[in-house]
């Protein structure tokens, strides 16, 4: 595709419940990085994908956040037993070789717990 | 780990020039970047400089580094209201580690 994109671009769920979010990067390139951005905040980072591996998954919060690239293209983050704090965008890039300097940022997903 | 400061607000008349201001606590970042973000939009990668230049221009962006007080700034000469947006720095300590992002100075663009 032309750009990274991401889906849905808005999904609202009740705490508790379980979601997936999805990441299409931009065809060819090998590296995929998750940032949550909650309200006045800027990007924070969640884990890093180079091809179908985790190269860096530091920044996820708590074990409820698990993410997965098992073709080395799309991702999907899961979020199980969503709570209140976790509502805010969660956005993805992709890179082709893996330098920020070449990292393209879809749209984001907007998640609000109720 | 690195934390990055900035104000989140600044008002410029259009025209004039607008400076925003960041400050980084690691001296082992290597990579400063700013980038734009307008609603609905994903986030764009306006410039970057590296931590062994002092200065960069590309054509209305300037970017000025001051290492010794870990001190960053934009100035966008000739602000249009198109450059209303939230301007986020970041730092990396090298160019594929994840980005570090303040919090974000919002421009607003009086025409």
């Amino acid at each position: 595709g032309a750009g990274v994109s991401q889906t849905p671009s808005n999904k609202v769920t009740e705490k508790g419940k379980y979601v997936e979010l999805r990441c299409d990067p931009i065809s060819g390139h090998t590296a995929l990085y998750w940032y949550r951005q909650s309200l006045g905040q800027g990007p924070e980072f969640l884990i890093y994908f180079q091809g179908t591996g985790a190269a860096d998954d530091s920044g996820l919060p708590n074990d409820r956040f698990f993410a997965v690239r098992p073709e080395g293209s799309v991702s999907t983050l899961k979020i199980q037993r969503t709570e209140r704090g976790d509502s805010a965008v969660y956005l993805c890039a992709s890179s082709l070789s893996g330098t920020n300097t070449e990292a393209f940022f879809g749209q984001g997903t907007r998640l609000t717990v109720v | 780990g690195e934390d990055v400061e900035q104000s989140l607000f600044l008002s410029v008349r259009e025209g004039d020039s607008s400076v925003i201001n960041c400050t980084y606590t690691d001296s082992s970042s290597t990579y400063l970047y700013w980038y734009k973000q307008e609603p609905g939009a994903g986030l764009q990668l306006l410039t970057y400089i590296f931590s062994n230049m002092d200065m960069k221009q590309d054509q209305r962006l300037t970017v000025l580094l001051n290492k010794k007080d870990k001190h960053l700034s934009l100035r966008i000469a000739d602000t249009q209201t198109g450059d209303s947006a939230i301007y986020f720095c970041a730092a990396t300590r090298s160019g594929n580690t994840p980005l570090v992002f303040g919090k974000g100075t919002r421009l607003s663009v009086i025409a």
